[in-house]
């Protein structure tokens, strides 16, 4: 069974640029969520996804990130405009409806913002 | 106060010695129990989780919970070299919703 996908592995850009990452889930699982991991930290829920509805983006920064899980399958996270204190490593994860909150995670997209 | 609180390490122990990684959590309300292996550079991989008091084993692995004591814990026997990561304790809260809150983690060293 194949995992959650993640691209682009890595991104470099320079402050006020917009960037967007983009995840594909474990088949069959219907929740999918966004984390930010800074270094030496653990994981920090963004969003959760339960098929394409956001039941969960308390922790959004909504004036700069933006979220979309249009046919409650693949989804993607944008931000516009980065800031330096954006880099970090961005996680996504997915749950399957039998057993809502065990989560698997993708390998993650390092932003770094210049 | 943190919500889950874990020692950041490193925490080392000689190969083949029995590793034990601690975590307490402050919600009373919370339902389920995770322990995630990140290797450096690398993300969290799922080890074990748990949901009711006692043990649980898997391997050489065991997670220990006390929901009374709001702690829960892991226990890696026979530590090889490989189990060198850290370690993240993370806690479901209840209350609907799966979201998990994250400890720091732990780091693991197993040496030679």
């Amino acid at each position: 069974e194949a995992g959650v996908v993640q691209s682009p592995r890595y991104k470099i850009i320079e402050k006020k640029q917009p960037v967007a990452f983009w995840c594909n889930p474990i088949s069959g699982h219907n929740t999918l969520y966004w984390y930010l991991q800074n270094l030496g930290q653990g994981p920090e829920l963004l969003i959760r996804y339960e098929n394409e509805e956001a039941v969960d983006d308390s922790q959004l920064p909504k004036d700069r990130f933006s979220a979309e899980r249009l046919k409650g399958v693949d989804s993607t996270l944008k931000i516009q405009p980065a800031e330096l204190g954006d880099s970090a490593v961005y996680l996504c994860a997915s749950s399957p409806r039998t057993s809502g909150d065990t989560q698997y995670f993708g390998p993650g997209t390092r932003l770094t913002v210049l | 106060q943190k919500e889950v609180e874990q020692n950041s390490g490193p925490l080392s122990v000689p190969e083949g010695a029995i590793a034990s990684l601690n975590c307490t959590y402050s919600d009373r309300g919370s339902q389920s129990f995770f322990w995630y292996r990140q290797y450096s550079g690398k993300s969290p991989e799922l080890i074990m989780f748990i949901y009711s008091n006692g043990d649980k084993e898997d391997g050489r692995f065991t997670a220990q919970l006390n929901k009374a004591s709001q702690y829960v814990s892991l226990l890696i026997r026979d530590s090889q070299p490989s189990d060198s990561a850290t370690y993240l304790c993370a806690v479901n809260g209840g209350g609907g919703g799966n979201k998990l809150t994250f400890g720091t983690g732990t780091q693991l060293k197993v040496e030679l």
